[in-house]
């Protein structure tokens, strides 16, 4: 299976609130897992990512919680910002037999001034 | 500037008139690919390219070709459009061991009618 399950599909959260994205893969042949982000009229980019080797991982506000077992990760946006709202991608890498980037359906978030 | 540019940006056409997208990259990446982008169904790989001359199938390849001539340029080709192609088409760029790294074009808005 080379799917990348993602929850919710939308997303309104609090300005200053923890807004958490979820996802969920199959196949363990996937190598990195990234988050990307994309604002209305632009192509999505790549905010962080994760290999599986790590747990977590955090660039300022935004976190990647990473669990290997569950074959789970999840992107948290501490102290979220109006700025912060966008769609967000999570995706799944692979490299060796059949080299793609395989994408969530995205989760749309809304922060609240 | 390091980046991918596509071309058209917006596009309004009939059913049956072929048309091609233009991308192009200056960051010298071996691997392009070309996306859709549909509510509700996230983005999905129509075609990629690993380099010059190599080119395969993503998820979604019906109605669309592809060619790779230049390691710059990977141009897309609607023969024959039909209405259900009508979508937001990104194409991106990566070095070919960092897929998870993938810069994205501003996008192509494809009506077809």
């Amino acid at each position: 299976q080379q799917q990348v399950k993602q929850s919710p599909q939308s997303l309104i959260v609090q300005k200053g609130g923890i807004s958490i994205i979820n996802c969920a893969y199959e196949n363990t042949a996937f190598d990195y897992f990234p988050w990307y982000q994309q604002f209305p009229g632009k192509g999505p980019a790549l905010l962080i990512a994760i290999r599986p080797d790590v747990s977590e991982k955090k660039e300022g506000r935004f976190t990647i919680s990473f669990n290997k077992s569950a074959k789970q990760f999840s992107l948290h946006i501490m102290d979220s910002q109006p700025g912060d709202s966008a769609t967000y991608f999570c995706a799944a890498s692979m490299y060796g037999g059949s080299e793609k980037l395989v994408f969530g359906k995205g989760t749309k978030l809304t922060v609240n001034p | 500037e390091a980046q991918v540019t596509q071309n058209p940006r917006y596009l309004i056409t009939v059913t049956g008139k072929k048309l091609t997208v233009t991308c192009s990259q200056n960051m010298n990446h071996e691997y392009m690919s070309w996306y859709r982008q549909d509510p509700g169904l996230g983005l999905r790989q129509i075609y990629y390219s690993m380099n010059v001359e190599v080119t395969d199938k993503g998820d979604v390849p019906e109605g669309y070709k592809v060619s790779r001539k230049e390691k710059r340029n990977f141009p897309l080709i609607l023969e024959s459009p039909s209405p259900n192609q009508t979508s937001l088409y990104f194409c991106a760029s990566s070095l070919v061991g960092q897929l998870y790294e993938q810069y994205f074009g501003p996008g192509t808005r494809l009506t077809v009618t």
